[in-house]
């Protein structure tokens, strides 16, 4: 079965410097959530979307932002990167629904800011 | 805002033997519960899910119990195996207008020896 994609597995980048990590989701799932995980840690919800309009927001700096697109991918855009944003991130999707809304994870991005 | 606390942080066991992994919440609106397993560098994997509007869920060697009036959930693996080896996090959903985003526990590592 299809499963989340995501792009790139892997990524460094300088401080200040900015980034685009990139989501496919499951097809035919129509939410898309974003997790950042730091090492040793569980995962924090960042931000969500569903048919292409920001459903809920978490602990999300202002310096990121992040969009769905009308064919379900989505993108996070990070800027002015920090150190501290050295992290795993992780997307995932779900079928809006009862009883359907399971998330189910992409493999992750390796971000790290040198 | 929903906490969701889970031990033991570590747990050894030998092949063969049960593992127990117990999680509580704060919310008393959570209604839904799934377990992910996490393998070094890869995104989490759900293995269990359970509803509010069920006690009880089991799926071959794995089994989720949930007592809402206490507001805990575990995780009872049988016959442990060196693959069952990884970190597993609980999680907890609220809803929020109609879409859940999980809060997941701090995770644990299982360790089965052979």
């Amino acid at each position: 079965a299809a499963g989340v994609i995501q792009s790139p597995r892997h990524l460094i980048k300088e401080k200040r410097e900015t980034a685009t990590l990139k989501c496919y989701p499951i097809p035919r799932h129509d939410t898309v959530y974003w997790y950042q995980q730091g090492p040793g840690q569980d995962p924090q919800f960042l931000i969500s979307f569903y048919e292409k309009m920001q459903s809920d927001k978490g602990s999300i700096p202002d310096r990121f932002s992040a969009q769905q697109f009308s064919d379900y991918h989505s993108e996070l855009n990070m800027s002015s990167l920090e150190l501290g944003d050295s992290a795993l991130y992780f997307c995932a999707s779900s079928l809006r629904g009862p009883n359907t809304d399971t998330q189910y994870f992409g493999p992750g991005t390796r971000l790290t800011v040198l | 805002g929903e906490n969701v606390e889970q031990h033991p942080s570590t747990l050894s066991v030998q092949e063969g033997d049960s593992a127990v992994i117990k999680c509580t919440y704060s919310d008393s609106a959570s209604n839904y519960f799934p377990w992910y397993k996490q393998e070094l560098g890869k995104g989490p994997q759900l293995i269990i899910d359970i509803r509010s509007n069920v006690g009880e869920k089991k799926d071959q060697r794995i089994a989720v119990t949930l007592n809402k009036t206490a507001k805990h959930f575990s995780l009872h693996i049988t016959e442990t195996q060196p693959e069952d080896s990884a970190v597993y996090f609980c999680a907890a959903s609220i809803v929020n207008t109609g879409f859940q985003k999980l809060v997941f526990g701090t995770g644990t590592r299982l360790l089965v020896s052979p």
